[in-house]
């Protein structure tokens, strides 16, 4: 168990619509990543946000919003969704934000787009 | 565009035989490392390479890595059929930050 939690594990819904998936990071890191994986594009890296503040940025679509909250948890919003958005959302916490520590991951939502 | 490129995309081996895998990556890194994973599950990070480090064993694993040529290879001994995931390798830029993985490795391992 690598003590990241994110919910839902999966999520079944329409193009246009709305979600959040959500991760709880584990206690102590400060660090928060969002990474998408789908079968054709491997593991796309979308944002990091340390201690609440954005820190660093990917390929995240502009229908895409992030932010992390004083509580250290994160939520990842994707709005107007697209069939091509269906994939494994994982999110991964580390300690700080600038060293080498390795990032945790948690087991991921499964988003399907119907 | 991906930082870290692995080789080969795929790799079937037979249990007790020793599996590398390569990456190659394309600018100044602080650090690289392996991650492995199961099918649709989390990745688990394995192995972390400095960049001014060689080489590093951790059990049956054994990473090299040679930033003149921008590449690093994982080295499984006596694979066994556990083994069998997806492996990764990601990079860190000069600020320990954006962590970029490369498309990966499939190895099955053959009982």
């Amino acid at each position: 168990d690598s003590g990241v939690t994110q919910t839902p594990k999966h999520l079944i819904t329409a193009t246009g619509q709305r979600v959040t998936l959500r991760c709880s990071p584990r206690s102590g890191d400060l660090s928060v990543y969002w990474y998408q994986q789908s079968l054709d594009q491997g593991l796309q890296f979308l944002i990091q946000y340390y201690n609440g503040e954005e820190r660093a940025k990917g390929n995240i679509l502009e229908r895409f919003s992030a932010q992390q909250f004083p509580d250290l948890h994160s939520e990842l919003n994707l709005s107007s969704l697209e069939l091509g958005d269906s994939a494994l959302y994982f999110c991964a916490s580390s300690p700080r934000s600038v060293d080498s520590s390795p990032l945790h991951f948690g087991n991921g939502t499964r988003l399907t787009v119907t | 565009s991906q930082q870290g490129e692995e080789d080969p995309q795929a790799l079937s081996i037979q249990e007790g035989e020793n599996a590398t895998m390569n990456c190659s990556y394309k600018t100044s890194i602080n650090n690289l490392q392996w991650y492995r994973q199961n099918s649709g599950r989390g990745l688990v990070h394995l192995i972390l390479i400095r960049s001014n480090e060689r080489e590093k064993h951790s059990g049956r694993l054994r990473v090299t890595l040679d930033t003149s040529k921008k590449s690093s290879s994982l080295l499984i001994t006596a694979s066994r059929a556990a083994d069998t995931a997806s492996y990764f390798c990601a990079t860190a830029d000069n600020y320990g930050q954006n962590f970029v993985f490369g498309p990966g490795t499939r190895l099955s391992v053959l009982p």
